[in-house]
């Protein structure tokens, strides 16, 4: 139990265009996901947390406008990047908690590679 | 807001020895602190956790101590072997001022295990 997918595995946009992410929650339901960015060799880097019904909450630092996500249901939240530039380009990770797992472990998407030319 | 900082960056030790991990975090109102492995370009996997009202917890070969008052958490890993090799991410959990829960990384070590 507890999986956590994402689409695509791997993207390449050209700079200026937009690109949506899914993650979906297969086997649970989730009224919370986190969205993470993840440069080469660096940590991840909580973006956003994603809830279900309402808007997400940003972290610092994180433009709104440019990442734009929507929790539309119970198992599927979306990552769009829009006017996407060069610097963008990195790996995306959504992560999700399944309700029998409590209120604290995460499951992980498998990660989302964007590159941006 | 949370600080989590991990040390060391990198760590090779031989195969059948012992890795440690330490990490340390800023916000004492942090109540939750996984630990995650992660292989070369696949996804973190939660390896083992520990709540703050525990000092210690033990999964056969990985232990992870957690000293509330000194605000440090460390891995431990004994008879290390090759498939340990991963990077390892220390984490720190709070619900911040606004209600909701946010996890706080740290920067992750690269443990190479030598054959």
């Amino acid at each position: 139990g507890a999986v956590v997918s994402q689409h695509p595995s791997r993207v390449i946009c050209k700079s200026g265009t937009s690109v949506k992410i899914e993650c979906r929650s297969l086997d649970f339901q989730a009224t919370t996901m986190f969205w993470y960015r993840q440069f080469p060799k660096k940590s991840l880097m909580l973006m956003a947390t994603s809830n279900e019904g309402s808007k997400a909450t940003y972290e610092q630092g994180v433009e709104k406008d440019k990442f734009l996500i929507n929790h539309a249901s119970l198992t599927l939240s979306t990552l769009t990047v829009t006017s996407a530039h060069p610097e963008d380009s990195s790996f995306y990770i959504c992560s999700a908690t399944p309700p029998w797992r409590g209120p604290y472990e995460q499951y992980f998407g498998p990660g989302t590679r964007l590159t941006v030319t | 807001g949370e600080n989590v900082e991990q040390h060391p960056s990198t760590l090779s030790v031989q195969e059948g020895d012992s890795a440690v991990i330490k990490c340390t975090y800023s916000d004492s109102a942090s109540n939750y602190f996984p630990w995650y492995k992660q292989e070369l370009g696949k996804r973190p996997q939660l390896i083992i956790d520990i709540r703050s009202n525990v000092g210690e917890k033990k999964d056969q070969r990985i232990a992870v101590t957690l000293n509330k008052t000194a605000k440090h958490f460390s891995l431990h890993i004994t008879e290390t072997q090759p498939e340990d090799s991963a990077v390892y991410f220390c984490a720190a959990r709070a619900t911040t001022t606004g209600g909701y829960q946010k996890v706080t990384f740290g920067t992750g070590t690269k443990l190479q295990v030598i054959p």
